[in-house]
């Protein structure tokens, strides 16, 4: 497909275990995002990549979150040790060149419950 | 602190009518917006956007209004349709830089009605 792909699209886990969540974005875009979506709040920025630049990781909430992309492409969110507000739905973009000007394509996020 | 404010959770509207979302911010550095647009189970989708020097962006039945002075912006459709329900987020680059990092509102969810 065309979009950004997520996977899993739901996750149920439990309490203190790890959990990695995957992003595939656009072919070609150059940057990724991290999102985060709790129970009626807004989209909460978590982690940056563009290029071969160091991540902006400015976001991530704790230390038990880590993200990386490989060759530039394929993003893995990993949360360690998961409590129960890490509960949310993770959403990965990528854009075309990073940058506010060149929108944000979103995929359909992976659903994480923490038991 | 929420620097990026949708107060009303949900608006209902009349098929054909006006629909009017709305968004206040607090930092006057905030340099772009943008109002993305979600369907239930699927990621945000970009609508339209405006740059902190205009007042006014129109792409076709979406027009998106720009108070600096009140800190304050508008999405109208015009006319509303009931493929428009959705939840609408209004989004601000926070103004350092050009980096795609943006501040979201809570979301307002309009549902139109046939």
């Amino acid at each position: 497909g065309a979009g950004v792909s997520q996977s899993p699209s739901n996750k149920v886990t439990e309490k203190g275990k790890d959990v990695e969540l995957r992003c595939d974005p656009i072919s070609g875009h150059t940057a990724l995002y991290w999102y985060r979506q709790s129970l009626g709040q807004g989209l909460e920025f978590l982690i940056y990549f563009q290029g071969n630049s160091a991540p902006d990781k400015s976001g991530l909430p704790s230390d038990r979150f880590s993200a990386e992309r490989t060759g530039g492409s394929v993003s893995t969110l990993t949360i360690q040790r998961t409590q129960q507000e890490d509960s949310a739905v993770y959403l990965c973009a990528s854009s075309l060149a990073g940058g506010f000007v060149s929108p944000l394509h979103f995929g359909n996020g992976t659903r994480l419950t923490v038991t | 602190d929420q620097q990026v404010k949708q107060n009303s959770p949900s608006l209902s509207v009349q098929e054909g009518r006006i629909s009017i979302l709305n968004c206040d911010y607090t930092n006057s550095m905030f340099d772009y917006f943008l109002w993305y647009k979600k369907y239930p189970a699927e990621g945000p989708t970009f609508l339209i956007s405006i740059s902190s020097i205009k007042d006014k962006n129109e792409d076709g039945r979406f027009t998106v209004f720009l108070n600096k002075s009140a800190k304050h912006l508008s999405l109208h459709i015009v006319p509303s349709q009931p493929g428009d329900s959705a939840v609408y987020f209004c989004a601000a680059n926070p103004g350092s830089g050009n980096t795609g990092k943006l501040i979201f509102g809570q979301g307002t969810t309009l549902q139109v009605k046939p």
